[in-house]
C-alpha cells in the first residue's frame, strides 16, 4: 500500500538539542510540505518542496530546517532556535499543481524534557 | 486572516441524524477543500471543490461553495460513530499551498 510514514510517533527534546522528523512517501509525490499543528489550531505551513533538491520557506521557517535530496524523503530539523518547539507535526505530499490534494502521514508529537 | 472560518466550532448530533459544517472566507479562491481528522492522527482528504462547481458529493458527503458569498458547507448524512472527528475547511489560492482553518469539532452520540 502507498502512503507516508513519519517516526518516531513520539518525540523529545532536550533544551538546546536540535532533533530530526523523518517523513518517507512511497506515492512517487514530487511535493512535500510539513505542517505544524497547535492544539485546537488548525495547521501552518512550516517547509514545503515541489521537487528535489529544491525547497521553499513557509509561513513560519524560523527555527526549522529541511532537505530534499531523494524525492521520496523530506526530514525536518527542529533547531535550538525554535523556542516553542513543542507541537505535533505533519508531513503531507502530493501531485505537482493548484488542484490536487495532500495525502498525510499520522504526525510525530513533539515535547520538551 | 485569509484563512476560512468555520461554523459551529463544535457539534454534537445523535447517530443517524445529519451534519452540517459552514465555512466562509474573505479572498477569491481557486479551489476550496475538506479534510477530516481524527483525534491524534494525520488530515484524511474529503471533497475538493473548484472555484467554477458549485456542489459536489462523495457517499454520504454533500459539499456546496457559492462563491457569491464566500461560503461553502459540507453536509454528512445519516451520521455514524465513526465520523467523530475534526473538520477543515482548506482554501487554495492557486498556487501550491493550502491555508487551513482551525476545524470543527464533531461528535456523534451513540
Amino acid at each position: 500500500d502507498g502512503g507516508i510514514t513519519q517516526s518516531p510517533k513520539y518525540l523529545f527534546r532536550k533544551e538546546g538539542q536540535n532533533v530530526t522528523l523523518s517523513c518517507e512517501q512511497n506515492l512517487n509525490h514530487d511535493a512535500m510540505y510539513w505542517y505544524r499543528q497547535d492544539p485546537g489550531q488548525g495547521l501552518r505551513l512550516i517547509y514545503y518542496s515541489q521537487i528535489v533538491n529544491d525547497f521553499q520557506k513557509g509561513d513560519i521557517a524560523e527555527g526549522y530546517s529541511v532537505s530534499r535530496e531523494k524525492k521520496e524523503s523530506f526530514p525536518l530539523t527542529v533547531t535550538s532556535a525554535q523556542k516553542n518547539p513543542t507541537a505535533f507535526y505533519l508531513c503531507a505530499s502530493s501531485i505537482r499543481g493548484v488542484n490536487q490534494p495532500q495525502h498525510f502521514g499520522d504526525g510525530t508529537r513533539l515535547s520538551i524534557l | 486572516s485569509q484563512q476560512g472560518e468555520e461554523d459551529p466550532q463544535a457539534l454534537s448530533i445523535q447517530e443517524g441524524e445529519n451534519a452540517t459544517m459552514n465555512c466562509s472566507y474573505k479572498t477569491s479562491i481557486n479551489n476550496l477543500q475538506w479534510y477530516r481528522q481524527n483525534s491524534g492522527r494525520g488530515l484524511v482528504h474529503l471533497i475538493l471543490i473548484r472555484s467554477n462547481e458549485r456542489e459536489k458529493h462523495s457517499g454520504r458527503l454533500r459539499v456546496t461553495l457559492d462563491t457569491s458569498k464566500k461560503s461553502s458547507s459540507l453536509l454528512i448524512t445519516a451520521s455514524r460513530a465513526a465520523d467523530t472527528a475534526s473538520y477543515f475547511c482548506v482554501l487554495n489560492f492557486g498556487n501550491e499551498k493550502l491555508t487551513f482553518g482551525t476545524g470543527t469539532r464533531l461528535t456523534i452520540i451513540p
